[in-house]
């Protein structure tokens, strides 16, 4: 079982719309929650951290965490074409973990004009 | 400067070459890090060094050495490499190993080999 995973996608959704992307894994343990966005050929770079349940919003952007499904979201509403990238869970802090963030595969998502 | 600073941004080098890849860092961090990432794959913990003494060697193969002189600086150096070594690699940095405000990543070096 891999210890984060993402639906490779792509996710493709229209200009305005809200734009939902899912992270599950494996540590129970895991402490800090990551959102990660990365353009094609660039480093990728912090979007959101979440750290309790619950959702924290920043400007456009939801972090949803649900530490009992082992669950964590994102989402972006009023999605614009600038959005299109791969959007990377990461997590840290579990058993296995502790001191090491540990990264999903990675969603693309296309916002279609 | 800012941030997590790189260099190269590009290298091709052949199987028998020798080549060092730089990463030096502005942010007062403590923890640095060396990441691969390959297509399609997650990117992979390389090493980890928490004020300059490496904590974590995630299994890498020895013709990848790191150096760390400094909290502020790191190093990758690269002999005798494979093909199948050609990736993107990144340095990060954190203010700790908690890394609860996460890492900050530099811009990569995409590295060929030949």
């Amino acid at each position: 079982q891999k210890e984060v995973e993402q639906n490779s996608g792509p996710l493709s959704v229209p200009e305005g719309a809200i734009a939902s992307l899912n992270c599950t894994y494996s540590d129970r343990g895991s402490q800090s929650f990551f959102w990660y966005r990365q353009y094609s050929g660039k480093s990728p770079e912090l979007i959101m951290f979440i750290y309790s349940n619950g959702d924290k919003e920043d400007g456009r952007f939801t972090a949803q965490l649900n530490k009992a499904s082992q669950y964590v979201s994102l989402l972006i509403r009023d999605s614009q074409p600038s959005d299109s990238a791969t959007y990377l869970c990461a997590v840290i802090g579990g058993r296995k973990s502790s001191y090491k963030l540990i990264f999903g595969s990675g969603t693309r998502l296309l916002v279609r004009p | 400067e800012t941030g997590v600073t790189q260099t190269p941004r590009h290298l091709v080098m052949g199987m028998t070459n020798k080549k060092s890849l730089k990463c030096e860092q502005h942010l007062g961090h403590n923890a640095m890090y060396w990441y691969k990432q390959s297509a399609k794959k997650p990117l992979e913990l390389m090493f980890v060094y928490n004020f300059k003494e490496q904590t974590e060697n995630n299994s890498v193969p020895s013709r990848f050495s790191p150096e760390c002189p400094n909290s502020s600086h790191l190093f990758l150096h690269l002999h005798t490499l494979q093909p199948e070594d050609s990736a993107l690699y990144l340095c990060a940095s954190s203010q700790d190993l908690s890394g609860r405000n996460g890492y900050t990543f530099g811009s990569g070096t995409r590295l060929t080999v030949v």
